[in-house]
């Protein structure tokens, strides 16, 4: 079975500054996807950003981006510039290539600091 | 407006008694899932249906039953053998885009 572990249960980051959340996984598939989900106060997951196993770019979103290293399992996800809006619950998720449900990790609170 | 919609948006119920949560898309989507959240924890899978008519069980599918009698529609009925059903629950669902899950807003329901 596939498992999601976030190492980290809070974070913390000054307004504008760059903060690094940290994500691994553990699968013995080849091609899947990734995951990260913000959920803010109001609970509603917002998709972050994805990331397709055999593509070696690393993704990138406006001020979100990826670093994923296949061989270790880990996808974390960098948010530069952060911003009070940021300040929310992030969670990594994994899903099958040929599949889709999505197994998640425990989450990593963040806050920004004014 | 296209979306998931859940309601209602809190629910309390008596223990003991048997409550079911609505959601709703007008996606198109066709497979539909509903996840469990518990404070300061990720979300786990009760149960999913990738088609009308059919559904299949979750990580944590114990004390809950669903139907899928139509594809908009996805029902999640939390029985009485739910031994802690107070938590957060989300609806989601998936389309031909089928790497994106998309999240209704979710239901908080407290047993007392």
């Amino acid at each position: 079975a596939q498992t999601v572990t976030q190492s980290q249960p809070e974070m913390s980051v000054q307004e504008a500054e760059t903060v690094t959340l940290s994500c691994t996984y553990d699968t013995s598939e080849s091609d899947y996807y990734l995951f990260w989900y913000k959920q803010p106060p109001s609970r509603q997951m917002i998709l972050v950003i994805r990331q397709e196993a055999y593509k070696q770019q690393n993704a990138t979103e406006n001020r979100f981006s990826v670093n994923f290293q296949k061989a270790a399992k880990s996808f974390s996800l960098k948010i530069s510039d952060s911003q009070l809006g940021d300040a929310a619950m992030y969670f990594c998720a994994y899903r099958k290539y040929a599949g889709n449900m999505l197994t998640f990790g425990g989450g990593t609170r963040l806050m920004v600091k004014p | 407006d296209g979306g998931i919609t859940q309601s209602p948006k809190y629910l309390f119920r008596k223990e003991g008694q048997n409550v079911t949560l609505s959601c709703e898309q007008n996606l198109n989507h066709d497979a539909m899932y509903w996840y469990r959240q518990d404070p300061g924890q990720g979300l786990r899978l009760i149960y999913y249906s990738q088609i009308v008519n059919d559904f299949q069980k979750g990580d944590i599918a114990e004390g809950y039953s669903v139907s899928r009698e139509k594809k908009e529609s996805f029902p999640l009925t939390v029985t009485s053998a739910q031994k802690n059903p107070t938590a957060f629950y989300l609806c989601a669902s998936t389309g031909t885009e089928t790497n994106r899950q998309y999240f209704g807003p979710g239901t908080r329901l407290t047993v007392t």
